[in-house]
């Protein structure tokens, strides 16, 4: 079975730093891009970052560029979001999710780490 | 703000059907890039429901289909049951923004 466990949310103050991992199994992690989507509970869907199959390439949304890095470590079937600069708007649930078809959609999701800033 | 417009909130009666719209613009739907559909229970993750405009992963009843012309897109969901309540999304990409977006979610509720 195909499966994505996301670990690492939890509460942090404004400008701190959190490490977000995902374990992947079920599949061979190095033949697909992945990428991490969140949702601000009760709202919409937003892309946060993604990154090739062998991380030489990642993109990320305007409003995390600078502050977040995304990371993929394929000998352990895992995927990592490192977040800077934490700002109250980046409170989300944050869910490693699998590209399809060259990134074409997004399947399975996680069940998601809800990550919450807050003084 | 998303670039992807759907209805907030669609409801029928149990056996009835509904149709969730999704509207785009020249630089996804309109550009011809795919449309996928999500499904969200509340409190669950989304679910992929539709890939590629038109097509079923394995799992996914055939009275659920998309549809895609122009510069939107659509969902139909027939013969509604108490387990089609929840949140649906459609999902392209847009290459103005060269990322892949998100639609703004359309409630569905089983009166």
């Amino acid at each position: 079975e195909v499966q994505l466990v996301e670990s690492g949310g939890g509460v942090v103050r404004p400008g701190g730093s959190l490490r977000l991992s995902c374990a992947a199994s079920g599949f061979i992690f190095d033949d697909y891009d992945m990428t991490w989507v969140r949702q601000v509970p009760g709202k919409g869907l937003e892309r946060v970052s993604g990154i090739s199959w062998n991380g030489d390439r990642a993109g990320y949304a305007d409003s995390v560029k600078g502050r977040f890095t995304i990371s993929r470590d394929n000998a352990k079937n895992s995927l990592y979001l490192q977040m800077n600069s934490l700002r109250a708007e980046d409170t989300a649930i944050y869910y490693c999710v699998r590209d399809m078809q060259g990134g074409d959609w997004f399947d399975p999701w996680g069940q998601g780490t809800l990550v919450t800033v807050s003084s | 703000q998303s670039v992807l417009t759907q209805p907030p909130s669609v409801s029928g009666a149990p056996g009835q059907g509904v149709t969730i719209s999704c509207t785009g613009g020249s630089s996804n739907i309109g550009a011809g890039y795919d449309v996928n559909w999500y499904k969200q229970v509340p409190g669950t993750a989304p679910k992929l429901l539709i890939y590629a405009n038109t097509n079923r992963p394995s799992g996914v009843p055939d009275r659920i289909s998309g549809s895609k012309s122009g510069t939107s897109a659509s969902l139909a969901i027939t013969g509604l049951q108490a387990e089609d309540e929840a949140d649906y999304y459609c999902q392209s990409f847009d290459s103005s923004l060269s990322d892949h977006v998100f639609g703004t979610g359309t409630k569905v509720t089983v009166l």
